[in-house]
């Protein structure tokens, strides 16, 4: 029973390149959520994706960054022309769909940890 | 605005000792709190979580903490630590159903032999 999976692990990118995090949802799991992490400090909130669907990307820079979540395959961040303020740890989570009184409780990958040279 | 506070960044304490880690945050609608453990270059792994019911809640690895409403806060315990415990923790709040966790600073547990 395989849980989020996160891939790479680590990724160097130089000034101006692009960085491609993939996500994959633990089984069964329909719902995508993406944080950062920047260094001493706690996670925030990016976006918010089902299938085929952003639901909430209000944490998203306005530039550069985009999220996607295909009907068939990972979700996918993306982050155009990266600068050394992107240097961070990127959580992905995912969850089921939830019913009742019950929270969307979300399940964490391990990270990718992004180092911007 | 919604806010979680952890005020202390790191807690040192030696093993066996008891620990308290400090958890408030300012909301006006209803909560679902959490605290989650990161151990070094890992993800974050769920210890606990309240959701409604009893306000004391028991997690994984002998931890547990106590909802109070009119405090607004989560603390979480540990009567009895192990170096193993040593990590950061992280609480987090889901405020009125909208799947947005929104995590304090976290707090550096650093037990000592």
């Amino acid at each position: 029973n395989a849980g989020v999976m996160q891939n790479p692990r680590h990724l160097v990118r130089r000034r101006g390149q692009e960085a491609r995090l993939r996500c994959s949802p633990m089984k069964g799991h329909s719902h995508v959520y993406w944080y950062r992490q920047l260094p001493e400090e706690g996670l925030k909130f990016m976006v918010y994706l089902q299938k085929e669907n952003i639901i909430d990307e209000s944490g998203m820079p306005k530039e550069r960054f985009s999220a996607e979540f295909p009907k068939e395959g990972p979700s996918i961040l993306r982050i155009q022309q990266v600068v050394r303020g992107d240097s961070a740890a990127y959580f992905c989570a995912s969850s089921p769909l939830a019913s009742g009184s019950f929270s969307y409780e979300q399940y964490f990958g391990p990270g990718t940890r992004l180092t911007v040279t | 605005a919604q806010s979680v506070t952890q005020l202390d960044s790191q807690v040192p304490v030696f093993e066996e000792a008891p620990v308290e880690l400090r958890c408030n945050y300012s909301s006006s609608v209803s909560v679902y709190l959490f605290w989650y453990v990161q151990y070094p270059n890992q993800g974050l792994q769920l210890l606990l979580k309240y959701l409604s019911g009893s306000t004391l809640v028991k997690g994984i690895n002998g931890f547990e903490a106590e909802f109070n409403k009119s405090q607004t806060s989560f603390h979480l315990r540990k009567p009895s630590v192990h170096i193993s415990d040593t990590a950061e923790y992280f609480c987090a709040v889901e405020m009125d159903s909208s799947y947005k966790l929104i995590f304090g600073s976290g707090t550096r547990l650093l037990v000592r032999p």
